[in-house]
C-alpha cells in the first residue's frame, strides 16, 4: 500500500512569502493531485497531474515533482491562501490515497 | 454547472444501516466514474469507494469492504452508498465526488453521518 506523507503538517507564512509543501510517496507514483480545503467547506480541486492548475486557481500556485517526491509551491503568499492542502494519488492496488494534509496559516 | 447534492445522513446506532444518495446534474452522469470520500471530524480525507461509469466495477477501501456498497442509477443520475454494520469509526462527513481519470474534479457539499448509541 502506498502511503503519502506530507510535510510540514502545519506552517505559517507571511504575505509575500514563498511557501513549499511537500508530499512524499512510499513508492514511486506517476503523478500527484492536490486539493485545497478551508474550514467548513468541501475540498476544492487545486492542482492535477502534478503541475496543471485547476480552473480558477491563481498562477502564483505551481506543482512539481516525480517518482516519490512532489511539491506544491505558492509564490507570494496571500491571505486567501490560508487553508489545508491535501495531496492524492491513484495506484494499483492501493487505489486512491490522500496525504494527511498540511495546514497553512497566515502569519 | 456541475452539481452534486448529497442526502441521507444523520444519527444512527452502531450496527445499524444507513443509505446515502447523491443527485448529480450539469454533466452526463453515465460518462463518469463516481466515488465517495469521507472526513472524520477534524481529520483528513479518506477515499471510501468508487464505481465505474457503466457499473462494470466497484472498489472499496479495506475498512469498509463487506459492509458498504456503492451503486448508481444512471437513468436517475444518482449515486448511492449503502452502509451496513456501522461502527463509531465510520462517523464522518461523506462527500460525493466525480472522478475524472483518478482525479476528483467536483465535490458535493458533504453529508454528516454520526454513529453513536
Amino acid at each position: 500500500e502506498i502511503v503519502l506523507t506530507q510535510s510540514p503538517t502545519t506552517m505559517t507564512a507571511s504575505p509575500g512569502e514563498k511557501v513549499t509543501i511537500t508530499c512524499r510517496a512510499s513508492s514511486s507514483v506517476s503523478y500527484m493531485h492536490w486539493y485545497q480545503q478551508k474550514p467548513g467547506a468541501s475540498p476544492k480541486p487545486w492542482i492535477y497531474e502534478t503541475s496543471k492548475l485547476a480552473s480558477g486557481v491563481p498562477d502564483r500556485f505551481s506543482g512539481s515533482g516525480s517518482g516519490t517526491s512532489y511539491s506544491l509551491t505558492i509564490n507570494n503568499m496571500e491571505a486567501e491562501d490560508a487553508a489545508t492542502y491535501y495531496c492524492q494519488q491513484w495506484n494499483y492496488p492501493s487505489m486512491w490515497t490522500f496525504g494527511g494534509g498540511t495546514k497553512l496559516e497566515l502569519k | 454547472e456541475v452539481q452534486l447534492v448529497e442526502s441521507g445522513g444523520g444519527l444512527v446506532q452502531p450496527g445499524r444501516s444507513m443509505k446515502l444518495s447523491c443527485a448529480a446534474s450539469g454533466f452526463t452522469f453515465n460518462n463518469y466514474d463516481m466515488a465517495w470520500v469521507c472526513q472524520a471530524p477534524k481529520k483528513g480525507l479518506e477515499w471510501v469507494a468508487t464505481i465505474n461509469y457503466d457499473d462494470s466495477g466497484t472498489y472499496y477501501r479495506d475498512s469498509v469492504k463487506g459492509r458498504f456498497t456503492i451503486s448508481r442509477d444512471n437513468a436517475k443520475s444518482t449515486l448511492y452508498l449503502q452502509m451496513d454494520s456501522l461502527r463509531s469509526e465510520d462517523t464522518a462527513t461523506y462527500y460525493c465526488v466525480r472522478d475524472d481519470s483518478y482525479y476528483f474534479d467536483y465535490w458535493g457539499q458533504g453529508v454528516m453521518v454520526t454513529v453513536s448509541s
